[in-house]
């Protein structure tokens, strides 16, 4: 079973702190996509990143995949208590283009 | 644009009833996917449909079976529904191409006594 690690679970910050999210696989995959989901909705899309190394911004998010495609990471820069929500990241796998998740970040900003 | 529409939104049901979830999408993707949400265990996939009359196991296939009825609807079906079920379920569809997004519904909050 591939599995994709992804820390912490759990994150409670004040606004204006800055924050990372971890996803760690012992699998290399073709591409990983970042997901947010808000109470009583789907996931929505953040951002795929395909290429090793590459480093895409959105805003106060930057998502950067690891060299060996095995790893990525988010990076919010001074939380706002509007990026209060889950976090998911997903890795694809195949020619089928099957998603393996992470378990999920639920971060809360306080203001 | 409705996307992905799963219905019902709520159900409650008791151990050994049956029930259809329905999910339709108007974007004329291939793929449709079907996913439970459980705390702390993230998504996992149940069955998947990689074009109109295919469809696929999952990670969490047993007790359930899927019916890919037309490119627009994918349905997942409980023949008879056990406490483990309880979960909020989600239909997803993805266009051409393996890196593309997939698009979720809202799921279906499913309660099993």
């Amino acid at each position: 079973t591939q599995l994709l690690e992804q820390s912490p679970q759990f994150l409670s910050i004040q606004e204006g702190e800055n924050l990372t999210v971890y996803c760690n696989s012992s699998s290399v995959f073709s591409s990983l996509q970042w997901y947010r989901q808000e109470p009583g909705e789907g996931p929505v899309l953040l951002v795929t990143v395909v290429t090793g190394g590459e480093v895409k911004k959105l805003k106060r998010l930057t998502f950067q995949f690891g060299d060996a495609r095995k790893d990525s990471s988010l990076h919010i820069t001074a939380a706002q208590p509007g990026d209060t929500g889950l976090y998911l990241c997903a890795g694809v796998l195949g020619s089928q283009g099957n998603l393996i998740f992470g378990k999920g970040t639920k971060l809360s900003v306080k203001p | 644009n409705a996307g992905v529409t799963q219905t019902p939104k709520f159900q409650v049901l008791k151990t050994g009833q049956s029930m259809t979830l329905q999910c339709a999408q108007d974007m004329n993707h291939n793929s449709m996917y079907w996913y439970r949400q459980d705390p702390g265990m993230g998504l996992r996939l149940i069955y998947y449909s990689a074009s109109e009359g295919t469809t696929d196991k999952g990670e969490v296939p047993n007790g359930y079976n899927v019916s890919r009825l037309n490119k627009r609807e994918f349905s997942l079906r409980l023949e008879s529904a056990a406490p483990s079920q309880t979960s909020v379920y989600f239909c997803a569809s993805r266009g051409r191409g393996h890196n593309q997004p997939q698009h979720f519904g809202d799921g279906t909050r499913l309660s099993i006594l």
